[in-house]
Order: structure tokens, then sequence, then C-alpha cells
């Protein structure tokens, strides 16, 4: 069964330093998505991306964040200057179709886990 | 402002009989709601969708109703067993916003 993969697993990092978070979505899906849980809180949206484009993101995502499909099947989440408050898991997830009109229904990868010291 | 809000405590229940969780929102006119499983440390896993002009879907031993007029979603596990055991997040996607935003989930716990 197709998976979404995310990579690495588990990452510690200093506060202030660059990190990027990476993801294989499914192979035909066309709609991607970060999502990021604190520990014990939910799970929080970040950003959509369509078409080489964002096409929504939250008020989390600031110009700290930024994210990037170099390759056609990579999708990278890059924080620039990590802080303490960043700590958390983050989920890459994709969906065949946009989230009006069928099932939407988003494939999550099993996270990486942000640690900043 | 815009809320999604499940029970935060904790649902036990004994093995067999029904589980049932309540998702209530304000101010969302959502297109369609989804709920979602996770167990710890894991990604969360779709389960099922109810669209704004449907009152009930089931799917196996899971049935979910969606009441636009009363703001809530309710999410039933008939027979439930041990292995139903996680937390179940609600989902609302808003087609003004474009955005999937979830709710905070409740733990069940089916016990033996």
């Amino acid at each position: 069964e197709p998976e979404v993969t995310q990579t690495p697993s588990h990452q510690v990092t200093q506060m202030g330093q660059e990190v990027i978070l990476r993801c294989v979505p499914i192979s035909n899906h066309l709609y991607f998505y970060w999502y990021r849980q604190i520990l014990g809180q939910k799970v929080e949206f970040l950003v959509s991306f369509y078409n080489n484009e964002i096409s929504e993101k939250s008020e989390i995502f600031d110009d700290q964040f930024s994210v990037e499909r170099p390759d056609g099947s990579n999708f990278t989440l890059k924080i620039r200057s990590t802080k303490l408050e960043d700590s958390a898991m983050y989920f890459c997830a994709s969906s065949a179709l946009q989230n009006y009109g069928n099932t939407g229904e988003l494939f999550f990868g099993e996270g990486s886990r942000l640690t900043v010291l | 402002s815009q809320k999604i809000e499940q029970n935060s405590e904790a649902l036990n229940i004994q093995e067999g009989k029904t589980a049932t969780l309540t998702c209530n929102y304000t101010n969302y006119s959502p297109a369609y709601l989804q709920w979602y499983r996770q167990d710890p440390g894991r990604g969360p896993v779709f389960l099922l969708l109810i669209r704004e002009n449907e009152k009930e879907k089931r799917k196996e031993r899971l049935k979910v109703t969606f009441d636009t007029t009363l703001k809530q979603s309710l999410f039933h596990i008939t027979a439930s067993q041990p292995a139903d055991s996680a937390t179940y997040l609600c989902a609302l996607f808003s087609s003004n916003t474009g955005k999937l935003i979830f709710g905070q989930g409740t733990t069940l716990q089916v016990k033996p």
C-alpha cells in the first residue's frame, strides 16, 4: 500500500540552527501539507501546497518557514532559525484531491520529531 | 472565533460496549467533516468523511452523524475492542478558508 514517508524520524538541533524536514508524498497525489503537533496538544495546520505554490498557510507559518518541492518527488519544510517553541512532531500529508467536492482524505506520514535545545 | 471542541477527558469503556465521541464546532460552515484515529507517536489515519448534506455514514463498526443545526458530529464505535483504544480526531474543512482543521482529540480506552 502506498504511503507517505518522512525523514528524519527524530532531529535534535540547537536554537538558531536551520532544519530541513523531508517528505516523499504518495506518487500520484497532487496536494501536500505540513502539520505540526506539540506534545500533548492538537494537530495544527501549517501550510498546503499545490501546483508548485503555497495555496494556504496559517499564522504559525511565518517568514522562518518555507516549503519546496525541489524535484517532483520530495516535499520539504525548512525552518530557517529554530526556536525552542518549534519543538514538535511535524507531519507531512498528501491527498489526491483538494479538500472539497470529493473524499479529501489526507494520508499522513509517521512524523519527524524536532527537538530544539 | 472558530472553534472545534472534543471532550478532552479520556473515555473509558468496557469491551463490547458502544463508544460515542462528540465533536462540536462554532463559527464554521464546514463543507464536510472527517474523523481520524491517532495512536501514540504516530500520524493520524483517516477513518470516515461525512458531507454537510449527509446525516449519517457507516463503515463496518463505525458510524458518524452530522447535525449542521446543532453544529455537532457524533462518532460511534459499536462492539468496541481493546484494539480500538486510541485518540480520535475530528477535522473540519471549510471551503472559505481552504484548510482542514483538527480538534484536540478524545482518547478512548477500551478495557477487556
